[in-house]
């Protein structure tokens, strides 16, 4: 299947810095990826949607000044957690979807980024 | 509203039991649904999606529009089941989105 890399795997920052998480695509072209976030125990709430060379679309509730996501290429989108607090701390997953025959709808899956912050 | 409904945050069984893990979704148009799995330690993944009508892992989900669900089920439990399963709805609602149900932890007793 499909491989959908994210770096880093984990982080840990002090309040008020900025971090960014890479999502990349490895061997295919993902017209669409994902952010999702996972509280412990809790299931996957998706962030924001995002297509390559256009605007992220977010979730209600999700600010997008705080959460700035960039998709510059059909194999790289990025998340930056801005002047991240103690609250943003949590599980990021990113998936991907496109670019593959037969592929339909189905997401491919990153392993996700642990973000702490301090 | 888009909403995708998993009854149960836990189910236990014993080893060779039957399982059926329920999802129920709502949803205004045509979904295509999926379960996916997430193995301890391991990132999440596709086990099945409605298009495809396949049995995987012994793993079968037939769609019922009628009920609008979705139920996951297997005819004989084993311990390598156990795992954290997610009912999915993908559609097009303002755009391509996919909706996670609160997901199902299913433990396999030896």
């Amino acid at each position: 299947g499909a491989v959908v890399s994210q770096h880093p795997s984990w982080v840990i920052c002090k309040s008020g810095t900025s971090v960014k998480i890479e999502c990349r695509s490895l061997d295919f072209q993902a017209t669409t990826m994902f952010w999702y976030r996972q509280f412990p125990k809790q299931s996957l709430m998706l962030m924001a949607t995002s297509n390559e060379g256009s605007k992220a679309t977010y979730e209600q509730g999700v600010e997008k000044d705080k959460f700035l996501i960039n998709h510059a290429s059909l194999t790289l989108s990025t998340l930056t957690v801005t002047s991240a607090h103690p609250e943003d701390s949590s599980f990021y997953i990113c998936s991907a979807r496109g670019g593959l025959a037969g592929g339909g709808n189905e997401q491919f899956f990153g392993p996700g980024t642990r973000l702490t912050v301090l | 509203a888009q909403r995708v409904t998993q009854p149960e945050k836990l189910l236990s069984v014993f080893k060779g039991a039957p399982v059926e893990l329920k999802c129920n979704y709502s949803y205004s148009g045509s979904p295509e649904l999926f379960w996916y799995v997430q193995y301890s330690r391991q990132r999440l993944q596709l086990l099945l999606r409605h298009i495809s009508r396949e049995s995987i892992k012994g793993f079968t989900a037939d769609l019922n529009k009628g009920e609008t669900s979705f139920h996951l089920k297997k005819p004989f439990a084993q311990e390598e089941d156990s795992a954290m399963y997610y009912c999915a709805l993908s559609g097009y609602t303002g755009g391509f989105k996919t909706i996670f149900g609160a997901g199902t932890r299913l433990f396999v007793k030896a």
